[in-house]
């Protein structure tokens, strides 16, 4: 089935300074990878996603990019701000096998952006 | 409405009582989820309903029973919990299963 990796597992940066978090999957079946954000004691919040047709998709501040061929994904953090402090989840989405349709979540990372 | 509801937001049971979770959406997904998250750890899927059908459940133990009444409402009915079942129960919604979920806002729930 798959399996999804992330690193690193904590990040601390300047408020200014870019955040890059990593993870990698193995099902080469694996469709859509989104990205969740989740602050303490609050719900995991999708703040973007992207689709194995697409290598790279930006939103503002976030972008995300995929290499299907290396089988692995990446968050980007421009500017970051100490709002952006939180717990980071990638996921994927197997398109067949025992968890086809579901998420798949990596470990998370937890960023701190100080001031 | 843009959001998946859930209710209670915090819960206290003991191990012999029965309580229900509830979820409700009315984004018109075809897809609702339970999902089981302890500190520090990310979401664990437990149930998955498409088009009101039980599709997966992830070896749950039967304490845990599901209920989707309709497509907009998802219950989880709970009963001889054990102290190691307190965690934050996550429902989450989807267009149809394999596409962007929303969470909840989670039920806090802890056994005694």
């Amino acid at each position: 089935g798959e399996n999804v990796e992330q690193h690193p597992s904590t990040l601390s940066v300047q408020e200014g300074d870019s955040a890059v978090i990593k993870c990698t999957y193995s099902d080469s079946a694996s469709n859509y990878f989104p990205w969740y954000k989740q602050e303490l004691g609050k719900r995991p919040q999708l703040i973007i996603d992207i689709r194995s047709n697409v290598g790279e998709k930006k939103d503002q501040r976030i972008a995300v990019t995929l290499n299907k061929t290396a089988k692995h994904f990446s968050l980007h953090i421009t500017e970051t701000q100490p709002e952006d402090s939180a717990v980071y989840f990638c996921a994927a989405i197997p398109n067949y096998g025992g968890s086809q349709g579901n998420l798949i979540f990596g470990k998370g990372t937890k960023l701190s952006v100080k001031p | 409405d843009t959001e998946v509801t859930q209710t209670p937001k915090h819960l206290v049971m003991g191990m012999t009582n029965k309580k229900s979770l509830k979820c409700e959406q009315h984004m018109g997904h075809r897809a609702m989820y339970w999902y089981k998250q302890k500190a520090k750890k990310p979401p664990e899927l437990m149930f998955v309903y498409s088009y009101e059908k039980l599709s997966i459940n992830e070896s749950v133990p039967s304490r845990f029973s599901p209920e989707c009444p309709n497509s907009s409402l998802l219950n989880l009915h709970l009963h001889a919990l054990q102290p190691e079942d307190s965690a934050l129960y996550l429902c989450a919604s989807s267009p149809r299963q394999g596409t962007e979920a929303f969470f909840g806002q989670g039920t806090r729930l802890t056994v005694v």
